[in-house]
């Protein structure tokens, strides 16, 4: 079962920063935090992904609170076509299961 | 990052019939496969693990006689819907994961009808 809550939808203005949160409480200490995104019909998309630190790459950044429950998304230049399906996924191991995720949509 | 393919991209079939999905890491060895279902606007719902020269594991409530999975070398796992029926009608994606790679890479999915 999914160990993540996310927002069901949001929008975030094209050229600004989307930041998408998300609530993982009960994550353990070897558990790492994903993050994947769905363009409608296409198989999901890997961004990036973090255990303690944050992380950045040339798509977005990982902020992971200390405590590391919850953990921040960030796109900081918002485009059209990063309007998409957005997955948190804790993970230890092999198998991810996937949350209902963010519908996040992008308004020009 | 890797690529991973599936072939078909669409299929239609009648109802009885089985029909076999490829999924292919094109770039690395993936050691770890894993297929995935999801139904007209809801999440992924994953259905087995497979390792190479393994048998799958399935997750609960997944049929193995149904949805038979091999995975025969590191670069091609298959997934066989056997008799598929119109509720089995559904999106299945796979993913790979090996090569170095911690992450799951996945493919661009295959939209099965079945009439």
């Amino acid at each position: 079962d999914a160990k993540t809550t996310q927002p069901t939808s949001m929008d975030c203005a094209e050229g600004r920063a989307a930041n998408l949160p998300c609530n993982h409480s009960t994550i353990s200490g070897n558990e790492y935090v994903y993050w994947y995104r769905q363009i409608h019909s296409q198989g999901p998309q890997y961004i990036i992904h973090g255990l303690k630190n944050n992380e950045t790459n040339e798509m977005a950044s990982l902020i992971i609170t200390e405590d590391r429950k919850s953990s921040t998304l960030i796109l900081p230049h918002a485009t059209l076509r990063d309007t998409a399906v957005y997955y948190c996924i804790v993970n230890t191991g092999n198998q991810f299961y996937f949350g209902t995720g963010t519908s996040l949509t992008v308004i020009p | 990052g890797a690529v991973v393919s599936q072939h078909p991209s669409w299929v239609i079939c009648k109802s009885g019939t089985s029909v076999k999905i490829e999924c292919r890491s094109l770039d690395f060895q993936a050691t770890t496969m894993f297929w995935y279902r999801q139904f007209p606007k809801q999440s992924l719902m994953l259905m087995a693990t497979s390792n190479e020269g393994s048998k799958a594991t399935y997750e609960q409530g997944v049929e193995k006689d149904k949805f038979l999975i091999n995975h025969a070398s590191l670069t091609l796992s298959t997934l066989t819907v056997t008799s598929a029926h119109p509720e089995d009608s559904s999106f299945y994606i796979c993913s790979a994961q090996g090569g170095g790679y911690n992450e799951q890479f996945f493919g661009p999915g295959t939209r099965l009808t079945v009439l």
